[in-house]
């Protein structure tokens, strides 16, 4: 049963750039969240993508974006990038509770992205 | 304010011995409260997950962890440590329906021989 799958791995771009990260969630989930970790911290929420619409955001500027297709996989996209955009970029896939549950996350092994 | 605290940054403890990671969150509703770990490089794993029930709960590789209410923490346990646990060990905390799970700071471990 393969598990949640991110791609790239890693990323080199340069200020001002746009990048595109991608992620395919785990086998019979449907809902994906996007977080960012930088070295050293806790991931932070960027936003959660069900039923193809964003449903959830954190406090993250417009130049982060997403996507989600009727498959379930899902985009990150982040334009006019910025050093402090280096960090580790996880995406985490759930089964959607329904306002009852929360079956925690799958996380795939994020992409590393740096900015120079 | 939604919020996770774990108070210690890194721990070391030594192969075979105890440990307790410890946890407090402040939450407006009722949480479900998770740990997960996560080794050099690689996603996080979740390790067990709280909602209601027994305040004990067991989860993977060994690990427990206790909810006590009326601390408002949810601190992990293992009975003893072996040298594969080394890793950076997160409290989260989220609402029923899956929706934004806040995660602490993390709490590195290290196992000494």
């Amino acid at each position: 049963d393969a598990g949640v799958t991110q791609s790239p791995t890693h990323l080199i771009k340069t200020r001002g750039q746009q990048v595109t990260l991608r992620c395919s969630p785990k086998s019979g989930h449907d809902t994906v969240s996007w977080y960012q970790q930088a070295l050293g911290q806790g991931p932070q929420f960027i936003f959660q993508y069900y039923e193809e619409e964003e449903r959830q955001r954190g406090n993250f500027p417009d130049r982060f974006s997403g996507h989600q297709f009727p498959n379930y996989s899902s985009e990150l996209n982040v334009n006019a990038l910025l050093l402090g955009d280096s960090a580790l970029y996880l995406c985490a896939s759930s089964l959607d509770g329904s306002g009852r549950r929360n079956y925690g996350y799958t996380f795939g092994s994020g992409t590393r992205l740096t900015v120079v | 304010a939604q919020s996770v605290t774990q108070p210690d940054i890194h721990i070391t403890v030594s192969e075979g011995a105890s440990l307790e990671l410890r946890c407090n969150y402040s939450y407006g509703a009722t949480p479900y409260l998770f740990w997960y770990v996560q080794s050099p490089g690689q996603g996080l794993q979740l390790l067990l997950k709280y909602f209601s029930g027994d305040t004990l709960v067991q989860g993977i590789k060994g690990f427990e962890a206790e909810f006590k209410r009326s601390q408002s923490s949810f601190n992990l346990r293992k009975p003893s440590v072996h040298w594969s646990d080394a890793a950076e060990y997160f409290c989260a905390v989220g609402p029923p329906g899956g929706f934004k799970t806040i995660f602490g700071a993390g709490t590195r471990l290290f196992v000494k021989a």
